[in-house]
């Protein structure tokens, strides 16, 4: 069991929105912005999407964004496209640790 | 654009210890960040292992720590990992990355290396 809990997979059609979940506790989640999510396609290097729950750094398109409620951080990318494919991972501040979601196939129809 | 590279051996016994490399291009080392390691066992979740400073200043994940040593060598822009007593359970793909600390712990990895697979096994 991971320590943030993502599903395993979500699925969408090119151009629809999908949202991808990332639910921790009030010690990590709940409590800091350093929610942090990861792109990762086959055999590649995984690639920072979004930092400090909602930030995109430079070079990562406006389609995705990140927001967070209560014990739960969200990744949503909207206009999905082909090359949107990959794994998606999340990763929290916690104290002394840094904690990694287990996570989540997309697959675009 | 900052590029890494991990490299070292990709079988280590039981008992051994592990020896990896990262050699950093497009950005000097001494110029800031963090530069650390994060792994993925098979099937298990990515785990942040440490992390160290140009200066030489290191982090460590506390479960990890009594095992790890992270060195730094500026001229070479690359930093190493050496994981020792090394059992099948630290078999994983290993990961170089620059980061960001905040209190001693990573909070984000924005460039990564390709990863490479270390298999503990006789």
């Amino acid at each position: 069991q991971s320590a943030l809990t993502q599903p395993a997979s979500v699925s969408g059609s090119p151009g629809q929105s999908i949202t991808i979940s990332c639910t921790g506790t009030s010690s990590d989640v709940g409590t800091y912005n350093y929610v942090s999510w990861y792109q990762q396609h086959p055999g590649k290097a995984p690639k920072l999407m979004i930092c400090d729950v909602s930030n995109r750094p430079s070079g990562v398109s406006s389609r995705f964004s990140g927001s967070k409620s209560g014990n739960t951080a969200s990744l949503t990318i909207s206009g999905l496209q082909a090359e949107d494919e990959a794994d998606y991972y999340c990763s929290s501040y916690a104290s002394s640790f840094t904690l990694f979601g287990g996570g989540t196939k997309l697959t675009v129809l | 654009q900052v590029q890494l590279q991990e490299s070292g051996p990709g079988l280590v016994k039981p008992s051994e210890t592990l020896s990896l490399t990262c050699t950093v291009s497009g950005y000097s080392i001494s110029s800031g960040y963090y530069w650390g390691w994060i792994r993925q066992p098979p099937g298990k979740d990515l785990e942040w292992i440490g992390s160290i400073y140009h200066s030489g200043s290191t982090c460590y994940n506390p479960s990890l720590k009594s095992r790890v040593t992270i060195s730094v060598d500026t001229s070479k822009n690359q930093f190493s990992l050496r994981l020792s007593s090394v059992t099948a359970a630290d078999t994983a793909v290993y990961y170089c990355a620059r980061g960001t600390m905040f209190r001693g712990v990573l909070i984000r990895a924005d460039f990564w290396g390709q990863g490479t697979l270390v298999t503990v096994s006789s």
